[in-house]
């Protein structure tokens, strides 16, 4: 069975530093990758997704993640970090399982804080 | 032209009421989902429709009832509500089951 793990639940950069959320994931199959973002009070938006084509993968808003087979990552970057970005992220793997019900499985979350 | 739109946005109500929330898509979808979030923000799959046909039902309790007259909408149905049942609720489609979802904005039930 598909899974995701976020390795860190709380995040905290300063604005103009990097950003990195660590995810790993479990998977029987070639597994399609995403990373979705919640501001608050707000839905879910796609910042990036991977579906075994390039294995990095350039999304909105200056983010990026790279698939590793190897080590079974999907960590999500990016180079300096804004204000704006202040949000709920979400690492989440398609279930390619039995049917191919393309349902989601979402990791816990990592709430990434910018500060000034 | 929202893509997904889910309505209401905000429901409260009391304990034992009957609710139900919609959720139209104009994308062309296929396959239609509702998702629950709760109080830690979990996101967790209850249902998914594929061109009316449910193909997806988690262990979700019999209170909830999802319908889909069409496959461009999917609506959910909740009897006798429970405190429990808060959370935000909310509906996504894809096409043909794989990546390109699109989620709604949610709907914000709170039972009181």
């Amino acid at each position: 069975a598909q899974s995701v793990t976020q390795l860190d639940s709380h995040v905290s950069v300063s604005e103009g530093t990097p950003v990195l959320l660590r995810c790993n994931y479990s998977s029987s199959y070639s597994p399609s990758l995403f990373w979705y973002v919640q501001h608050p009070n707000k839905g879910l938006q796609l910042l990036l997704k991977y579906t075994s084509a390039a294995t990095l993968v350039k999304g909105i808003n200056g983010f990026e993640a790279e698939f590793k087979k190897s080590e079974t990552s999907f960590h999500l970057t990016k180079p300096s970090a804004h204000m704006s970005d202040a949000a709920e992220y979400f690492c989440v793997v398609s279930d390619h399982g039995s049917g191919n019900t393309g349902k989601l499985i979402f990791g816990q979350g990592t709430t990434l804080q910018v500060k000034p | 032209d929202t893509a997904v739109s889910q309505t209401p946005k905000y429901l409260v109500t009391q304990m034992g009421n009957d609710k139900s929330i919609k959720c139209e898509q104009n994308l062309g979808h296929d396959t239609m989902y509702w998702y629950k979030q709760d109080s830690k923000k979990f996101l967790k799959i209850m249902f998914s429709y594929n061109n009316k046909e449910l193909i997806i039902n988690e262990t979700v309790p019999n209170r909830f009832s999802p319908k889909s007259p069409d496959k461009a909408h999917l609506n959910l149905h909740i009897n006798s509500l429970e405190l429990g049942d808060s959370a935000v609720y909310f509906c996504a489609s894809s096409e043909a089951g794989v990546g390109g979802y699109t989620f709604g904005s949610g709907t914000r039930l709170t039972v009181v």
